[in-house]
């Protein structure tokens, strides 16, 4: 198993620019999550969701968007990136509300 | 809201001596995380707690959690060098609101020979 996989692992985006991360799992997992993570601090929830075509927000959602057509796939959307949008993003997923959290490697975004 | 705090957020300690990092939370809840994160890496998933009294064993680390108290303890016992990283503690709001989890800053932890 791949376990949870994300591309690209690094960007630069200018203002302005929008951009999709993806995020895929193989682990047949119902949920899934997208995390920021800024320096020095803890991770911050994005969206969630429980299912496919099932997603809602978290704690800092706005300038953000997602989708989840297939149980493996849950890319996040940035829409006219911003400076404060400069970070690591985390995708997760958990077989249940209660199991562990499985965590992909991360892509490092900055936006300039 | 719920609100997640470690204590303390930077530790420097020497090889061979034990240490505790305490996890405190704001809301209700019975279900709390620990992961570990190396520089640069993702994160991995250290224990799971899922009610009160809950205790976690693996190698020098062992985690507790006192729901009553809202409290978690994540204990080193022995510290080697291969131990430093980053550690965060991570709370379900299980009492409502989104279904993902509310971390703390993390814990810096060197561990010098």
């Amino acid at each position: 198993n791949a376990g949870v996989t994300q591309t690209p692992k690094f960007r630069i985006l200018k203002i302005g620019q929008s951009m999709t991360l993806q995020c895929t799992q193989d682990m047949n997992h119902n949920y899934m999550y997208w995390y920021r993570q800024d320096p020095g601090m803890g991770l911050k929830l994005i969206y969630y969701s429980v299912g496919a075509g099932i997603t809602d927000k978290g704690e800092v959602p706005n300038g953000y968007n997602v989708s989840r057509s297939t149980t493996e796939d849950f890319p996040l959307r940035l829409e006219l990136a911003a400076p404060s949008q400069t970070s690591v993003y985390f995708c997760a997923s958990s077989y249940s509300r209660v199991y562990e959290q499985y965590f992909g490697p991360g892509t490092r975004l900055t936006v300039t | 809201e719920l609100k997640v705090e470690q204590n303390p957020l930077f530790l420097s300690m020497q090889e061979g001596k034990n240490y505790t990092i305490y996890c405190n939370y704001s809301t209700t809840s019975d279900r709390l995380y620990w992961y570990r994160q190396d520089p640069g890496k993702s994160l991995e998933s250290l224990f799971v707690l899922l009610s009160n009294g809950a205790v976690k064993q693996e190698g020098r680390l062992m985690a507790s959690l006192d729901t009553k108290a809202r409290l978690s303890t994540l204990h080193i016992t022995a510290a080697v060098h291969d131990l430093s990283a980053t550690y965060f503690c991570a709370v379900d709001s299980s009492g409502g609101g989104a279904d993902g989890l509310t971390f703390g800053k993390g814990t810096h932890l060197i561990i010098q020979p």
